[in-house]
């Protein structure tokens, strides 16, 4: 049973690009979770979805960012116009669908992106 | 109402001594409560997790301690080894389908 794959795992863009980050979650999880890690410091929540369906957004700017998790393919986090200040660790978790299991999450390596 | 507290920021312990981290937390909806491990460069690790219904948890060298009165857990680690120096991060959540909030984490060093 493949774990939590993200990626890429390293990202590098010029300020004003597009960010765009990826994230399969384990096998049988239907829900997703976004974290954001600034070095030397701890996870921040970003968003929590569900195949089509986006359960808490309540951690994502209010601008610039967006996530998504199709019925078919991975969740994607994208991040348009990024500046400097988005440069961070970006890590995916799953866990499996509420009410079935306990909702023990497991996270992925993460992607690091670096806006230059 | 959200936030979870941890401490201390830092830690060394002499290897096979024991290491203690402590969280607390406000929200008394919170009824799951995992600790991760993070190795540099890598992703967070589920180590250890426990629900209220018990006082303590045990899986070989790690031991969670639950106090539900005064909203308060911790990690011990007995018999530290160097391999165990990581960044620990205590983390709350509803046991069903919501996100996890995280404490700043607990950086260890074990010295050989």
């Amino acid at each position: 049973n493949a774990g939590v794959m993200q990626n890429p795992r390293h990202l590098v863009r010029r300020r004003g690009q597009e960010a765009r980050l990826r994230c399969s979650p384990m096998k049988g999880h239907s829900h997703v979770y976004w974290y954001r890690q600034l070095p030397e410091e701890g996870l921040k929540f970003m968003v929590y979805l569900q195949k089509e369906n986006i359960i808490d957004e309540s951690g994502m700017p209010k601008e610039r960012f967006s996530a998504e998790f199709p019925k078919e393919g991975p969740s994607i986090l994208r991040i348009q116009q990024v500046v400097r200040g988005d440069s961070a660790a970006y890590f995916c978790a799953s866990s499996p669908t509420p009410g079935q299991s306990l909702t023990e999450a497991f996270f992925g390596q993460g992607t690091r992106l670096t806006v230059v | 109402q959200q936030q979870v507290k941890q401490s201390p920021q830092s830690l060394i312990v002499q290897k096979g001594g024991i290491s203690i981290i402590n969280c607390a937390y406000e929200n008394t909806a919170f009824d799951y409560f995992p600790w991760y491990q993070q190795f540099p460069g890598k992703g967070p690790a589920l180590l250890i997790a426990i629900r209220p219904d018990v006082s303590e948890k045990k899986e070989g060298r790690f031991t969670i301690s639950f106090n539900k009165s005064a909203k308060q857990f911790s990690l011990h680690i007995m018999d530290s080894q160097p391999g165990d120096s990581a960044t620990y991060f205590c983390a709350a959540s509803r046991a069903y389908g919501q996100n996890f909030v995280f404490g700043p984490g607990t950086r260890l060093s074990v010295l050989p």
